[in-house]
């Protein structure tokens, strides 16, 4: 299966915050990053963080990072439409980046 | 602000025809990479390259090779195209390694009919 895990799908209505959560398998992952994918285009680098960091927050971003369990989770406060996309948790894994599959994020009026 | 930049957008081939993607980046980047992103999947790193003259094979190089002559351009080549090749490419770079945050292009779809 994949190393690095995320749920598919959200749904959030506009207004509201989204979570959005990741798993990793390598302990030894030095950074570990989220990236936006929106239709058709490129993957766009929103944050990313340290693995001696718990916790990094970016205007409406918040990234939360718990080493022990190897969870990953972006919070977006205050979703709007224009945060719709696909959401990509990616560590960096044995020398490469190690992508998950994608989380499509949709906000509803 | 260019980035990094792919050409084409599009394209459509016939099997065993051959093509090259284009990628060019202007940020003076050492490491630059090739993915190749199928529905419903995360990326797969297809090829890389940490240098002028110096490539390597990612997770899913078969059918295809690379080159790097310059700093700036990396581009991907399909010999014998397949329709197991079909798929989003994506050109990135980063500044120094693989830990360093990467850049992306905005991909070529590419359809092998």
């Amino acid at each position: 299966g994949e190393d690095v895990e995320q749920s598919l799908f959200l749904s959030v209505r506009e207004g509201d915050s989204s979570v959005i959560n990741c798993t990793y398998t390598d302990s030894s992952s030095t950074y570990l990053y989220w990236y936006k994918q929106e239709p058709g285009a490129g993957l766009q680098l929103l944050t990313y963080i340290f693995s001696n960091m718990d916790m990094k927050q970016d205007q409406r971003l918040t990234v939360l990072l718990n080493k022990k369990d190897k969870h990953l989770s972006l919070r977006i406060a205050d979703t709007q439409t224009g945060d719709s996309a696909i959401y990509f948790c990616a560590e960096s894994s044995w020398g490469k980046l190690q992508f998950g599959a994608g989380t499509q994020v949709v906000v509803t009026p | 602000n260019a980035g990094v930049t792919q050409t084409p957008k599009f394209r459509i081939l016939k099997i065993g025809q051959s093509m090259t993607l284009q990628c060019t980046q202007d940020m003076n980047h050492n490491y630059m990479y090739w993915y190749r992103q199928d529905p419903g999947m995360g990326l797969k790193l297809i090829y890389y390259s940490v240098g002028a003259g110096i490539t390597d094979k990612g997770e899913v190089p078969n059918g295809y090779n690379v080159s790097r002559s310059t700093t700036e351009d990396f581009p991907l080549r399909l010999e014998l195209a397949a329709p197991s090749q079909t798929s989003v490419y994506f050109c990135a770079s980063s500044q120094a390694d693989f830990n360093q945050p990467q850049h992306f292009g905005d991909g070529t779809r590419l359809s092998i009919l």
